[in-house]
């Protein structure tokens, strides 16, 4: 069976400084594993994915994620964060039964100016 | 955002009433979903829809009742909720929702804020 941890449920950084927003994965087999962005009061926005064909990932504004499998991990990284960045984060992993996903507990990232 | 649409956006109504959310695709896919988004709690997948059939049940009580009619169109019928019913519920959908899809990018509408008082 697969799952995904977020490891931490809230994180905090000053505008201009790099994110960090982790993820770790099990899985018996290969995953596909995602990053979302949800900003308040609106649906799930796709900022990633991975799906094999690349162990570093670029997604839009500037975010990116690298799939160690030594590790386990897929953690999402920007180099500076902006204050449009506040959001919460959610961490997916497919690769079970069709069409499911498991999702991450969440990780609510808060910009300070 | 745009692809996928959902009405009404916020919702309030009685534990006696009944009322029904509607989805809407516009990605030529195949699959969707229903989740439920609740206050400190992870994402809950609902129900799963493939090429209009239910595919997936995840022990949701039987006071939802969705129903697909087309491949673009998804609704959640709701009657008889309970207050702990209150949440936002998202509709997604993605491209096939065939074996090996869960590799398929799921599309997240803006979601529906329920209240029942």
């Amino acid at each position: 069976a697969q799952s995904v941890t977020q490891l931490d449920s809230h994180v905090s950084v000053s505008e201009g400084t790099p994110v960090l927003l982790r993820c770790n994965y099990s899985s018996s087999y290969s995953p596909s594993l995602f990053w979302y962005v949800q900003h308040p009061n609106k649906g799930l926005q796709l900022l990633l994915k991975y799906t094999s064909a690349a162990t570093l990932v670029k997604g839009i504004n500037g975010f990116e994620a690298e799939f160690k499998k030594s590790e386990t991990s897929f953690h999402l990284t920007k180099p500076s964060a902006h204050m449009s960045d506040a959001a919460e984060y959610f961490c997916l992993g497919g690769g079970t039964s069709y069409g499911k996903l498991t999702f991450g507990q969440g990780t609510i990232l808060t910009v300070h100016p | 955002e745009t692809g996928v649409t959902q009405t009404p956006r916020h919702l309030v109504m009685g534990m006696t009433n009944k009322k029904s959310l509607k989805c809407e695709q516009h990605l030529g896919h195949n699959a969707m979903y229903w989740y439920k988004q609740s206050a400190k709690k992870p994402l809950e997948l609902m129900f799963v829809y493939n090429f209009k059939e239910q595919t997936e049940n995840n022990s949701v009580p039987s006071r939802f009742s969705p129903e697909c009619p087309n491949s673009s169109h998804l609704f959640l019928h709701l009657h008889t909720l309970q207050p702990e019913d209150s949440a936002l519920y998202l509709c997604a959908s993605s491209g096939s929702g065939l074996a090996g899809g869960s590799t398929d990018t799921q599309y997240f509408g803006p979601g529906t804020r329920l209240t029942v008082l």
